[in-house]
């Protein structure tokens, strides 16, 4: 079964550093996805990508959040400068089309920023 | 702005006994609904959708939902618990059509008492 996978399973990082967190979404999808999962609360949606460009993104997607899908495969979440509560599990879903609402989720990528 | 509610942080119950988790949404037009179950450390595996049609769906694990449009809720229900139902369950709502991704609820963590 197709599933999305998500690299690296934990990163741990000194505040101010860069950190990329790597997506391979199912592969005839078309939406993207990242949500954040701090430590025991819910999970919170930080940007949508289709067509190549952004559709919507939260509040919490500043400036140091950027997103990139370099190639025909990955999809990329670079966080510029890390913050300590940036701290999180970070989920990449993707979606095959719009008339369908469902996420697929990949494992997460656990960030510890110290 | 479209927003869910799952009103219990916490639910006991017994092993073999029955399950219902809360969950209202806020939405302005007809949504499409979701449960899904996180295990600890784990990512997000659906577990069933609404999307149209018969109101009471179907899931994975003998989970099922229903939807009631008068209530704006989709609860989700188990006749039996298992002690591997302890988990933390999300219920999420989406829009019909377009980039948009899924907005969740703050979950709800579900133990199993022997």
């Amino acid at each position: 079964e197709p599933e999305v996978t998500q690299t690296p399973s934990h990163q741990v990082t000194q505040m101010g550093q860069e950190v990329i967190l790597r997506c391979v979404p199912i592969s005839n999808h078309l939406y993207f996805y990242w949500y954040r999962q701090i430590l025991g609360q819910k999970v919170e949606f930080l940007v949508s990508f289709y067509n190549n460009e952004i559709s919507e993104k939260s509040e919490i997607f500043d400036d140091q959040f950027s997103v990139e899908r370099p190639d025909g495969s990955n999809f990329t979440l670079k966080i510029r400068s890390t913050k300590l509560e940036d701290s999180a599990m970070y989920f990449c879903a993707s979606r095959g089309d719009w008339t369908t609402g469902e996420l697929f989720f990949g494992e997460g990528s656990r960030l510890t920023v110290l | 702005a479209q927003s869910v509610t799952q009103p219990d942080i916490h639910i006991t119950v017994s092993e073999g006994a029955s399950l219902e988790l809360r969950c209202n949404y806020s939405y302005g037009a007809t949504p499409y609904l979701f449960w899904y179950v996180q295990s600890p450390g784990q990512g997000l595996q659906l577990l069933l959708k609404y999307f149209s049609g018969d109101t009471l769906v179907q899931g994975i694990k003998g989970f099922e939902a229903e939807f009631k449009r008068s209530q704006s809720s989709f609860n989700l229900r188990k006749p039996s618990v298992h002690w591997s139902d302890a988990a933390e369950y999300f219920c999420a709502v989406g829009a019909r059509g377009g980039a948009d991704g899924l907005t969740f609820g703050k979950g709800t963590h579900l133990i199993i008492q022997p």
